[in-house]
């Protein structure tokens, strides 16, 4: 069984820095892109960041460009996003996401980890 | 980036009734076109991916059509279980994009 498992969000005052950790099991790890979804209280779905199987590809968001990067550890199976200089409007719940596979949709998501930016 | 537009943003149904969500792509996507249904408090879940591909272990009242630009979710007879919200999501080119969301209510 696929599980996504997301720890490290929390209270950040703006300017500030916060890491989060997606721990992965039940697939091969290392053969899959992941993703970071986010998802602002009340709003929709925004993609942040993938990530290809290997780690050597990532992409971003224009609006967390500079800001935000993603990694993974494929020995422990384990994806991460490192913010920095956060703003208020990256107040959201942050999913890490599996992607299906050539068509690149997300398969399996995580519970969430809800990241709170205070002024 | 390619924009995402679905319609109607709400629709209110009864158990029973046949809903239809469309998405619209800003330009052509293909097929790569995906479906994914939001309970509140909990993460999305894909439905169908490659625009009409059913994701295993997803009930057959949902189905998916289209190519290029205009795509339909459709659920052919909805359960209690189905009020949630829709988003449809392009993967056909960087960067990802999720249309605005579609909320089925009673």
């Amino acid at each position: 069984e696929v599980q996504l498992l997301e720890s490290g969000g929390g209270l950040v005052q703006r300017g500030g820095s916060l890491r989060l950790s997606c721990a992965a099991s039940g697939f091969t790890f290392s053969t899959y892109a992941m993703s970071w979804v986010r998802q602002a209280p009340g709003k929709g779905l925004e993609w942040v960041s993938s990530i290809s199987g290997g780690g050597g590809s990532t992409n971003y968001a224009d609006s967390v460009k500079g800001r935000f990067t993603t990694s993974r550890d494929n020995a422990k199976k384990a994806l991460y996003l490192h913010m920095s200089s956060l703003r208020v409007e990256d107040t959201a719940v942050y999913y890490c996401a599996k992607s299906g596979g050539a068509h690149g949709d997300y398969e399996y998501w995580g519970q969430g980890s809800r990241v709170t930016v205070s002024s | 980036d390619i924009q995402m537009t679905q319609s109607p943003s709400s629709l209110s149904a009864s158990v029973g009734d046949r809903v239809s969500i469309t998405c619209r792509a800003s330009q052509t996507i293909n097929i790569y076109l995906n479906w994914y249904q939001q309970k509140p408090g909990e993460a999305p879940k894909l439905l169908i991916y490659a625009a009409s591909s059913l994701q295993s272990g997803v009930p057959s009242r949902f189905s998916g059509t289209g190519s290029g630009t205009d795509f339909t979710l459709t659920i052919s007879s909805l359960q209690p279980e189905d009020f949630a919200t829709y988003y449809c999501h392009q993967s056909y080119t960087a960067p990802p994009t999720f249309g605005q969301g579609t909320k089925v209510e009673i």
